[in-house]
């Protein structure tokens, strides 16, 4: 496809449960990156990608987040023993590194419910 | 202190009206810098680029003020559908490109 797509698009799991969400980026876009939106709140960065390594760790909130990239392209963000407080929209973007307007285009996000 | 910072709002005005939001930010390195529109339950799209020299794309000003780390977006003749969530957004170079958002201001047109 055209833009980056998340997968899935709706999660609900129980508390104490893993989830992964999925990111396909743009094709050619070397840069990653993930945000979690809470309920009426802003864009909060998560993790930054350039290539397969991410420079920047400093948004995962805890040590149960992590994230991976393979192959330059898809990344998954690995959630563990999932809390309430995990519930929110996980957005994923891309952008071309180099390009001076550095937009970014983000897919429709996927909606993590914790009960 | 939040790296980028916004007036949650909402703004609530009405049709035709001039309204602006304001945005600074923390990192005096920052490189680039725009604003995003954000529609309920829908992911932010680029509204436009903010330049050094202040920019314009028909009823939208954007303008940058590096000295006071300030941006501002300027709506005229607001229109029912400019009603969404405007995000600030800063970029700059950690070890690679970051861009981080402001919470956004919520904006209604009303008719």
């Amino acid at each position: 496809g055209a833009g980056v797509s998340q997968s899935p698009s709706n999660k609900v799991t129980e508390k104490g449960k893993d989830v992964e969400l999925r990111c396909d980026p743009i094709s050619g876009h070397t840069a990653l990156y993930w945000y979690r939106q809470s309920l009426g709140q802003g864009l909060e960065f998560l993790i930054y990608f350039q290539g397969n390594s991410a420079p920047d760790k400093s948004g995962l909130p805890s040590d149960r987040f992590s994230a991976e990239r393979t192959g330059g392209s898809v990344s998954t963000l690995t959630i563990q023993r999932t809390q309430q407080e995990d519930s929110a929209v996980y957005l994923c973007a891309s952008s071309l590194v180099g390009s001076w307007t550095g937009e970014l285009f983000f897919g429709e996000g996927s909606r993590l419910t914790v009960l | 202190r939040k790296e980028v910072e916004q007036d949650p709002g909402p703004f609530n005005v009405p049709e035709g009206a001039t309204v602006a939001f304001n945005c600074t930010y923390s990192n005096s390195a920052s490189q680039s810098f725009f604003w995003y529109r954000q529609d309920c339950r829908k992911e932010p799209k680029l509204l436009m680029s903010v330049y050094s020299s202040g920019n314009e794309d028909g009823r939208f000003t954007a303008q940058l003020n590096r000295a006071s780390q300030y941006i501002s977006l300027l709506i005229r003749d607001s229109k029912l559908s400019d009603s969404a969530t405007y995000l600030c957004a800063v970029r700059g170079y950690t070890g690679g490109f970051k861009t981080i958002f402001g919470a956004g201001t919520r904006l209604f047109v009303k008719a």
